[in-house]
């Protein structure tokens, strides 16, 4: 079973940055995408972001385009979110969700981190 | 593509039977999963590719629809299933979620 914990979340200014930390113990497979949800306090969710285990192919929400990143760290079995000139709308609980079980040609977002939250407040 | 859940909030009793529906703005084939999340916790997949159970899902737990109308039915509400649905679709990026069905006791 996958397990999945993030953390870097926290309290940052406005058009500051933050860098956001995924880890993950437990058998994944060698084939599989890592997403990242979010969301707003009292909200529901948005789509984010995700990459293949290789690295080769990353999607982006629009608004984040250009100003979030997500990278990985094989050796260390992690994955980051780098998250730069973050706005206030970027308040979020922000969770890593392992994309493993493969069907009809998608990963499906089977397991889930419990979050970490951002909070961008001046 | 948006993803309209209807209705946003539900009120139910232990041993009803209870359908939300997902519209999508075009179609989406059978990329369609839903989602259960309760207060303070992390969404758990429920189903994928439009009925497919996930594992450790309670039978009484189903999915249905292609295309662009999708239904999530539990055919007799347990204590702990009063929580929130969501429905998301995986047919392009960006992967898009519903806003959202609260469903309360009655």
């Amino acid at each position: 079973e996958v397990q999945l914990v993030e953390s870097g979340g926290g309290l940052v200014q406005p058009g500051g940055s933050l860098r956001l930390s995924c880890a993950a113990s437990g058998f994944i497979g060698s084939n599989y995408y890592i997403d990242w949800v979010r969301q707003a306090p009292g909200g529901g969710l948005e789509w984010v972001a995700n990459v293949r285990q290789d690295g080769h192919d990353t999607n982006y929400v629009d608004s984040v385009r250009g100003r979030f990143t997500i990278s990985r760290d094989n050796a260390k079995n992690s994955l980051y979110l780098q998250m730069n000139s973050l706005r206030v709308e970027d308040t979020a609980v922000y969770y890593c969700i392992a994309a493993i079980t493969f069907m009809g040609g998608r990963y499906w977002l089977d397991s889930w981190g419990p979050g970490t939250l951002v909070t961008v407040s001046p | 593509i948006q993803l309209t859940q209807s209705p946003s909030s539900l009120s139910a009793s232990v041993g009803d039977r209870v359908t939300i529906t997902c519209r999508a703005s075009q179609g989406i084939s059978s990329f369609l999963a839903w989602y259960q999340q309760k207060p303070g916790k992390a969404p758990d997949l429920l189903i994928y590719a439009a009925s497919t159970l996930q594992n450790g899902v309670p039978s009484r737990f189903s999915g249905s629809g292609s295309g662009t109308d999708f239904t999530l039915t539990i055919s007799s509400l347990q204590p702990e299933d009063f929580a929130t649905y969501y429905c998301q679709h995986l047919n392009s990026y960006p992967f898009t979620f519903g806003q959202g069905t609260r469903l309360e006791i009655k």
